[in-house]
């Protein structure tokens, strides 16, 4: 099975700071890597999916970048908004299954 | 716009047995795939199940295999998940969540969720 682990498992920052954000797959996954947003009490949200593509209504200031088994997630200028955890989910050895990280925290510094 | 909505989560006791809906809009229903996926209280996120758009396949995952049974009725635009044999283990909220579409496998759209607890 695919392992994702995602680091830090928490991450401090300041408003209007860049955020970087790492998800590593124990194999290669290609570019079948995509981000989910996750605030408290609410369902998860797709933000990038192909490892670099954009979903319908994200902020240009969410990017994606990597492949293979290193993964990037960059917020580049935090707003208010941003702090939530953050999902990476590997859906390259789909069927049968997928992986999700373990999530990393984004929180105010 | 796409809309999924869950019910049917609530306590139950080890070992029985709940049916959980999910009523979707917006969208072709009978054109796409659908998932369950679940997060246990204060943990990750965890994908459970999978319906093929026209019911012609389904995947679990290893630890609901022989308990959990996906299905989906195109004509009243449901999914269903009948979960027998239920564990402690189950607890979670459950997500019903849409394929984005052929090829392209990530999760679209989720609904908002249905908590399960099994308790004694």
């Amino acid at each position: 099975d695919i392992v994702m682990t995602q680091s830090p498992a928490t991450l401090s920052v300041s408003p209007g700071e860049r955020a970087t954000l790492s998800c590593r797959a124990s194999q290669s996954v290609n570019s079948n890597l995509a981000w989910y947003q996750q605030k408290p009490g609410q369902a998860p949200r797709l933000l990038i999916y192909g490892a670099s593509t954009r979903a319908t209504g994200v902020p240009a200031r969410f990017s994606g970048s990597g492949s293979g088994t290193e993964f990037t997630l960059t917020i580049s200028s935090l707003q208010s908004e941003d702090f939530a955890i953050y999902y990476c989910l590997q859906y390259n050895n789909w069927p049968p299954g997928y992986t999700f990280g373990q999530g990393t925290k984004l929180e105010i510094k | 716009q796409v809309q999924l909505v869950e019910s049917g989560g609530g306590v139950v006791q080890p070992g029985g047995s709940l049916r959980l809906s999910c009523a979707a809009s917006g969208y072709s229903f009978s054109g796409q795939g659908l998932h369950w996926v679940r997060q246990a209280p204060g943990k990750g996120l965890e994908w459970v199940a999978f319906i093929h758009y026209d019911g012609s396949n389904q995947y679990q995952v290893d630890s609901v295999k022989g308990r959990f049974t996906v299905s989906k009725d195109n004509s009243k635009n449901t999914l269903y998940l009948q979960m027998n044999s239920l564990r402690v283990e189950d607890t979670a909220v459950y997500y019903c969540v849409k394929h984005f579409g052929t090829g392209q496998n990530w999760f679209d759209s989720w609904g908002q969720g249905t908590l399960v607890i099994v308790s004694s």
